[in-house]
């Protein structure tokens, strides 16, 4: 059982628009949550994370909300790019994290 | 900057082939891992290591093996590749320190391997 869940597989966005990615997970023990956003053909680069004891993290564009009673993870861009077209992963966990399958962002110039 | 590098970035073995892929990172990172990307299955750890000659399986170690004889080396072994793991691998680093800060993992480029 799958226990970080990215139920979007894809998502477009107009540019200049607002950009929100959604993760959901089952174990409520985990320390850190984290956002990779991934080119084809390159490893994941790191771009936002959020520690448990918090609610909210931002970043410049980026803004990582988590709601821990509904065990839910969001990432806002905004303004959302066309170079923020990537994949986006979310990954939970303590020193070793579950990662979810992705979401492909496709920003609209 | 971490720099975290993978020996091969593409590479094609037949079906019973030992495979080898190889990562170094330069930072003196205590914690090493091995993950498989593929479509629809986002990313999966196969293995881990915290210390040198230390390792724990991940959640698909079946089919792999590892090794760590120094800091900053981690190896992944396919003992005997098979179609099924035809994938774009990819190893990440972290220290300690960075997971108390932000929880970081810091990732190579990947190796697609296609197995034939």
């Amino acid at each position: 059982d799958q226990q970080v869940k990215q139920n979007s597989p894809s998502l477009s966005v107009q540019e200049g628009r607002i950009s929100i990615l959604n993760c959901d997970y089952t174990n409520s023990m985990f320390d850190y949550f984290l956002w990779y956003k991934k080119y084809p053909a390159e490893g994941p680069t790191f771009l936002i994370s959020i520690s448990s004891i918090k609610d909210k993290n931002e970043d410049g564009r980026f803004t990582v909300f988590l709601n821990k009673s509904a065990k839910h993870l969001s990432l806002h861009i905004v303004p959302s790019q066309p170079g923020d077209s990537a994949v986006y992963f979310c990954a939970a966990g303590t020193y070793k994290y579950i990662f979810g399958t992705g979401t492909r962002l496709k920003v609209l110039a | 900057d971490v720099k975290v590098t993978q020996s091969s970035r593409y590479l094609v073995k037949r079906t019973g082939e030992k495979v080898f892929l190889e990562c170094v990172q330069d930072m003196d990172h205590e914690n090493m891992f091995w993950y498989r990307q593929d479509p629809g299955l986002g990313l999966r750890l196969i293995y881990f290591s915290y210390d040198v000659k230390m390792k724990e399986k991940g959640d698909i170690p079946e089919g792999y093996s590892v090794s760590r004889e120094k800091k900053e080396r981690f190896s992944l072994i396919l003992e005997s590749a098979s179609t099924n793991q035809t994938s774009m691998y990819l190893c990440a680093s972290s220290s300690e320190l960075d997971f108390a800060n932000t929880g970081e993992l810091f990732f190579g480029e990947g190796s697609r391997l296609t197995v034939l």
